[in-house]
């Protein structure tokens, strides 16, 4: 069984700071990472991907990887009331090109 | 462009009801997905179809059946419902590059 494992939180941080987002994966050929935002009664909406070759930075949004010890991190800088989300982040694993495996999600709350 | 769409919204059945939920996507995607999400559990596929004419087994298939009835549309039927097929139901869709998934609204079922 291929994992994804996520602190549920809830993460609070104050408005301006950097919001730090971690997931671990189990299956070390995993190919690429998704970082997805779920507002409450709302459909998940892809934030940024990243190969296993490589970070990435979007805006106030940056995804890092650690294949050493299998992990994905998304920071979010400047932290903002409208972040507040749940974030999925979703792994394709190797021999499964179509298919993606979510975690459970982190609740993350910006305090005015 | 709708982009994917979901029906029926809200759906309340009782047990052993039969009912089937639509999706529909406009964007010429090749790739559609059918998933639940349940509090603390994350996204779990059910189904996926890699093109018109083909479907195959997610995670938790059993209880559901599928059907990609055109390159537009691709349908979730549940034959006899159960309590634990209460949920929140998202479909989905990619295009090629597969480097993202778009979901729809939502379906939200509760079945008594």
């Amino acid at each position: 069984q291929k994992e994804v494992e996520q602190n549920s939180g809830p993460l609070s941080v104050p408005e301006g700071a950097i919001a730090s987002l971690n997931c671990t994966y189990s299956d070390r050929g995993s190919q690429s990472f998704f970082w997805y935002r779920q507002y409450s009664g709302k459909s998940p909406e892809l934030i940024m991907f990243i190969y296993s070759n490589g970070d990435k930075e979007d805006g106030r949004f940056t995804a890092q990887l650690n294949k050493a010890s299998q992990y994905v991190s998304l920071l979010i800088r400047d932290s903002q009331p409208s972040d507040s989300a749940t974030y999925l982040c979703a792994v394709r694993h190797s021999g499964s090109a179509r298919q993606l495996t979510f975690g459970s999600g982190t609740q993350l709350t910006v305090l005015p | 462009n709708a982009g994917v769409t979901q029906t029926p919204k809200f759906q309340v059945l009782k047990t052993g009801q039969s009912m089937t939920l639509q999706c529909a996507q406009d964007m010429n995607h090749n790739s559609m997905y059918w998933y639940r999400q349940d509090p603390g559990m994350g996204l779990r596929l059910i189904y996926y179809s890699a093109s018109e004419g083909t479907t195959d087994k997610g995670e938790v298939p059993n209880g559901y059946n599928v059907s990609r009835l055109n390159k537009r549309e691709f349908s979730l039927r549940l034959e006899s419902a159960a309590p634990s097929q209460t949920s929140v139901y998202f479909c989905a869709s990619a295009g090629i590059a597969l480097n993202e998934q778009f979901f729809g609204p939502g379906t939200r079922l509760t079945v008594l």
